[in-house]
């Protein structure tokens, strides 16, 4: 079974400031996909990035950059000089490539999440 | 059309009301998802449809009723609801893995009284 575990509960730093979202995985498949959603207060999740599994290069978007370490399970969020706009709940989420649940679908394991408020 | 819509945003309802959720996407998704978020808790599957056919129902109560009328429409019908079931209903789309992945729509924020 696949499991994603993201350690840290509620984050606070100050505007400016760098701050990392850890997120740890499990699963047996071979070929997988991870992703990160952002979850403002407004309920929608909006999707960040995906990474498939043979691909290993970190990304960099603006001020967001993600490490992915097959290694160690983990796909790491970075958020460079954090904005008040930035507070929000990050979810890390995994999905295998084989879904058993029917042709063109798949499901995504969610984290519980990591709750990020940035401080004027 | 990039979007999954949902309607509506907001649902007030008795529990023994009969109401309807709608979701609708046109970016040719064969798959189609309903998920539950309660409060601080993260998104958790409900059901899921696949070319239109119901292939997951993660042991829902049967007063949750899905229905997928087309390939661009799908229905979460509610009945004898109980407070417990307030929550986020979060519904999605997929087709094979393009770069954006899933698309989530923004919700429906049900509330049982």
């Amino acid at each position: 079974a696949q499991k994603v575990t993201q350690a840290q509960t509620e984050i606070s730093v100050v505007e400016k400031e760098d701050v990392t979202l850890d997120c740890v995985y499990e699963t047996r498949d071979t070929t997988y996909y991870l992703f990160w959603y952002k979850q403002p207060p407004s309920g929608e999740l909006v999707f960040l990035i995906r990474r498939n599994s043979f691909d290993e290069q970190n990304e960099i978007s603006g001020r967001y950059s993600w490490n992915f370490q097959k290694s160690t399970s983990s796909f790491n969020f970075t958020i460079t000089a954090s904005q008040v706009v930035d507070s929000a709940v990050y979810f890390c989420a995994l999905s295998e490539a084989a879904a058993p649940s029917g042709a063109g679908s798949y499901q995504l394991t969610f984290g519980k999440g990591t709750k990020l408020s940035v401080i004027p | 059309d990039t979007e999954v819509t949902q309607t509506p945003k907001h649902l007030v309802m008795g529990m023994t009301n009969k109401k309807s959720l709608k979701c609708e996407q046109h970016m040719g998704h064969r798959a189609m998802y309903w998920y539950k978020q309660k409060a601080k808790k993260p998104p958790e599957l409900m059901f899921v449809y696949s070319y239109e056919k119901l292939s997951i129902n993660e042991s829902v109560p049967s007063r949750f009723s899905p229905e997928c009328p087309n390939s661009s429409l799908l229905n979460l019908h509610l009945h004898a609801l109980q407070p417990e079931d307030s929550a986020l209903y979060l519904c999605a789309s997929s087709q094979d893995w393009s770069v954006y992945g899933y698309t989530f729509g923004s919700g429906t924020r049900l509330t049982v009284v």
